[in-house]
């Protein structure tokens, strides 16, 4: 069974940082293509980053709205894919996704205010 | 970019009844290289994680009820429930995987009349 694990999340001040994780099993994670999506308190999506594997030379893409502030990283030795999120606005609040393939995680709240 | 636009935003409808939800892209979704649509309808029912339900605009995810029909190609495409179920009230949410940044339509809240 496919399960994906987001942990990191929780309350942060304008311009400062957080890291989440994605925690994965039930694939082959070393050949996946990782996604971090994101829901707005109004319910609306927003794909923000992507990166493939290794044979892709783990490429990275980013929405336009995060590109120099998020980082998305992987390390296939844990199973795991990680969103670096830097220089935090309050638009930036929602619930994050990891997804796969059409596999969600059950995504964990983000929330920056002072 | 390519942007997504969904209608209606919200549908009110009875058990049994047929349903269907519009997408259309800015661009064409379809690879010349395969012949394939790259749009994607999910399911987000309230306090869970969207569920995908449709793939490559028409191939109905394992699992989903064959109620649940995509159809269409190119920039018009179509999410059909026929024979609405109390289940099926949800919003859903079309996508486009074709290129980057992948973007979503607005959404449809699927209500009971």
């Amino acid at each position: 069974e496919v399960q994906l694990v987001e942990t990191g999340g929780g309350l942060v001040q304008p311009g400062k940082s957080l890291k989440l994780t994605c925690a994965t099993s039930g694939f082959t994670f070393s050949i996946a293509w990782m996604d971090w999506v994101r829901q707005s308190p109004e319910r609306q999506l927003e794909w923000i980053a992507q990166i493939k594997d290794k044979s892709n030379n783990y490429a990275t893409y980013y929405a336009e709205s995060v590109k120099g502030r998020f980082t998305i990283s992987r390390d296939d030795s844990k199973s795991s894919v990680y969103l670096q999120m830097n220089s935090l606005k309050e638009e930036d609040t929602a619930i994050y996704y990891c997804t796969w393939a059409g596999s969600w995680g059950q995504g964990v709240m983000v929330t920056v205010s002072s | 970019d390519i942007v997504m636009t969904q209608s209606p935003f919200s549908l009110a409808v009875s058990e049994g009844e047929m349903v269907t939800i519009n997408c259309k892209s800015s661009q064409s979704l379809l690879s010349s290289g395969n012949q394939k649509n790259y749009l994607a309808w999910y399911q987000q029912k309230p306090g869970q994680s969207p569920k995908l339900l449709i793939y490559y605009a028409s191939t109905r995810q394992s699992g989903v009820p064959d109620r649940f029909i995509g159809s269409g190609s190119g920039t018009d495409f179509t999410l059909t429930i026929s024979d609405v179920q109390a289940e099926d009230l949800a919003d859903y949410y079309c996508l486009q995987h074709y290129s980057y940044p992948y973007t979503f339509g607005a959404g449809t809240k699927l209500k009971l009349k």
